[in-house]
């Protein structure tokens, strides 16, 4: 089906271990997106793609590493976890300026 | 320092009525605007947008205003309906195609 989807849709992990979190775009959109959401700040941008092997930090950037290596998929990595990135995290894409998002994953970091 | 705020982090209103949630940002450079629905466990779906050349934009039951010389924009539901449930969130972008998004606000359409 066309769409985004993530993927773990759940994840608990623990201190200081990596995690990836999967997002994969069939509409061939050029940009794509990664936010957090916490109580009490809406979305906040990670990081976004304009395309493939482009990439840029967003407003929280710190703690988190991102790829594209192909214009569908756009993973982002927590090389060592904390608490602080418990959160739950959406993926966008985008072809002009309305972005649309995936189900989001919650991730749990103990 | 949030450059789109939604004040209001509630509403509840009576079904068949209007809803009516604002919107403020400080950032000029600013010139598409977004409302997004949230259900829970859900992610967001886009509603509705505007852009800055004009004060109005409407579908359906949808309608958002924006005031440019205020920094403000609203959404306007009528009639509000309770499948309207959700955490509605404003967003802005300019040329970096980045959104920045407000705090949200959850609707309750009571029956």
């Amino acid at each position: 089906d066309a769409g985004i989807t993530q993927s773990p849709r759940y994840k608990i992990t623990e201190t200081g271990r990596q995690v990836t979190l999967m997002c994969h775009q069939t509409w061939s959109h050029s940009y794509m997106f990664w936010y957090r959401q916490d109580l009490g700040h809406g979305l906040r941008l990670i990081y976004y793609s304009a395309a493939a092997d482009i990439t840029d930090k967003g407003e929280v950037p710190d703690g988190y590493v991102v790829s594209r290596s192909k214009t569908e998929n756009f993973p982002l990595t927590l090389e060592s976890a904390t608490r602080s990135q418990t959160s739950v995290y959406f993926c966008a894409s985008s072809a002009v300026d309305t972005q649309y998002f995936g189900p989001g994953t919650r991730l749990t970091v103990l | 320092d949030q450059q789109v705020k939604q004040n209001s982090p509630s509403l509840s209103v009576q079904e068949g009525r209007i809803s009516i949630l604002n919107c403020d940002y400080t950032n000029s450079m600013f010139d598409y605007f977004l409302w997004y629905k949230k259900y829970p466990a859900e992610g967001p779906t886009f509603l509705i947008s505007i852009s800055s050349i004009k004060d109005k934009n409407e579908d359906g039951r949808f309608t958002v205003f924006l005031n440019k010389s205020a920094k403000h924009l609203s959404l306007h539901i009528v009639p509000s309906q309770p499948g309207d449930s959700a955490v509605y969130f404003c967003a802005a972008t300019g040329s970096a195609r980045q959104l920045t998004f407000g705090s949200g606000t959850q609707l309750t359409v009571l029956p």
